[in-house]
């Protein structure tokens, strides 16, 4: 059985950092693109980061390019995303997902599996 | 505002049909997969439909999904009071700066 799960959330003041990290089982972690989604309350998803089976290549959203960096260690199983320079509109639950099939970030198909989230409350 | 256009929200009664839209472009619907997710109240979101109109495992025939040009649609029949929910569409964007692309959301209201 898949299961993502996702921790380090938590209240952190604005310009502050913070780690999320997601253990990953069921499946072979290194053959699969991963991603992080986010959520603010009350709103939509928002495509955060996503990173290819092998770490070599990483993709951001223009909202967190230069301050968020997605990593993994396939050999932990498990994804991270560094967060610096923390904004409020940052606030939101953290969901870690992965792609269908393949491990290239190029054109996925979508992500079948899912986390519960983490949520990050950036607030002074 | 998100690159995929839903509507905010739709209603039907139990048992009745539903169609949800979402809207793109050349960039993104035009020429990549579509998929729909299903978010419950204070849950993760879930895979309903990917690659256009293909059903995950475990998802009922209910569902469907199509694409035409530049937009998609996701249809629900025989609606349940369990099928009130979120719903977005999701895919990838071309473009120079975008990557993955979520629809707005649609919330659908089953009275």
């Amino acid at each position: 059985e898949v299961q993502l799960l996702e921790s380090g959330g938590g209240l952190v003041r604005p310009g502050g950092s913070l780690r999320l990290s997601c253990a990953a089982s069921g499946f072979t972690f290194s053959r699969y693109a991963m991603s992080w989604v986010r959520q603010a309350p009350g709103k939509g998803l928002e495509w955060v980061s996503g990173i290819s089976g092998s770490g070599g290549s990483t993709y951001y959203a223009d909202s967190v390019k230069g301050r968020f960096t997605i990593s993994r260690d396939n050999s932990k199983n498990t994804l991270y995303l560094q967060m610096n320079s923390l904004r409020a509109e940052d606030t939101a639950i953290y969901y870690c997902a992965k792609v269908i099939e393949g491990s290239s970030w190029y054109r996925i198909p979508g992500f079948d599996y899912w986390g519960q989230g983490t949520l990050v409350t950036v607030s002074s | 505002q998100s690159v995929l256009t839903q509507p905010p929200s739709v209603s039907a009664a139990p048992g009745q049909k539903v169609i949800i839209s979402c809207s793109g472009s050349s960039s993104n619907i035009g020429n990549n997969y579509v998929s729909w997710y299903q978010q419950l109240p204070g849950t993760a979101p879930k895979l309903l439909i990917y690659d256009n109109n293909k059903r995950p495992s475990g998802i009922p025939d209910r569902f469907s999904g199509s694409k035409s040009g530049t937009s998609a649609t996701l249809g629900i029949t025989g609606l349940q009071t369990g099928d009130e929910a979120d719903y977005y569409c999701g895919t990838w964007d071309s473009s120079l700066s975008a990557n993955w692309v979520f629809g707005g959301g649609t919330k659908l209201t089953v009275l």
